[in-house]
């Protein structure tokens, strides 16, 4: 089964500031990919950053980073220099790549709110 | 590179009655799914289509809901005899299958069954 965990439900940051969303995930299939997403409330969902399960760095999107902890099954993303803009809902989501291969599997989702 | 467009943005109908969701994907993107997310909660996948091919379809996805692809390109998402457990956001995306799979999801469209 695949299961993807974000236990913070809610989080605030001070603008410029740095701030960390926690993702875990659990597959039994050897290769995957990992996504953030973000969803502000207007409803779109938003493509940030991927990571593939054997790429050996940690992959990095302009202000986005995802910290990968392969043997905790983390994905961390990592925002840096918080904007009032990044106020929104980011998801986590899994792609397996045998079992399930054509479908996301998401979690319940971060609300981040940015104060000035 | 226009994103991918789905229309309407909102739906209001009665309960019974049918609807019908449009996706427009990305031109180049062979691959399209689509998804649907209550409240609270995280998408959850409901059918997958390469080209105009329907490959997989979850068991959320009952008997009274059908998508097509006629012509690989656009996609519509029909839902007969709509029922108040069916209010949600659905939510289509594209991708390539070259590379690693990227979905690029639509702005959605927010089903509210009176």
């Amino acid at each position: 089964a695949q299961k993807i965990t974000q236990t913070q439900p809610g989080m605030f940051v001070q603008e410029k500031e740095a701030v960390t969303l926690d993702c875990t995930y659990d597959t039994s299939d050897p290769s995957y990919g990992l996504f953030w997403y973000k969803q502000p409330s207007s409803g779109e969902m938003i493509f940030l950053i991927y990571q593939g399960s054997y790429d050996q760095q940690n992959a990095t999107e302009g202000r986005y980073s995802l910290n990968f902890q392969k043997a905790r099954k983390s994905a961390n993303l990592v925002i840096s220099a918080s904007q009032l803009g990044d106020s929104a809902m980011y998801f986590c989501a899994m792609r397996p790549h045998q079992t399930g291969a054509n479908n996301l599997f998401f979690g319940t989702g971060t609300r981040l709110t940015v104060i000035p | 590179d226009t994103g991918v467009s789905q229309d309407p943005r909102h739906k209001i109908t009665k309960r019974g009655q049918n609807v019908t969701f449009r996706c427009d994907p990305i031109s180049e993107h062979n691959r399209l799914y689509w998804y649907r997310q209550t409240l609270g909660q995280g998408p959850e996948f409901l059918t997958y289509f390469q080209n105009e091919a329907q490959l997989e379809k979850s068991r959320l996805l009952s008997d009274r809901f059908s998508a097509e692809r006629p012509k690989g390109s656009f996609s519509t998402l029909e839902i007969q005899r709509t029922e108040q457990g069916d209010s949600a956001m659905y939510l289509c995306a594209s991708s390539s299958d070259r590379g690693p799979v990227i979905p690029h999801f639509g702005d959605g469209t927010r089903l509210s069954i009176l």
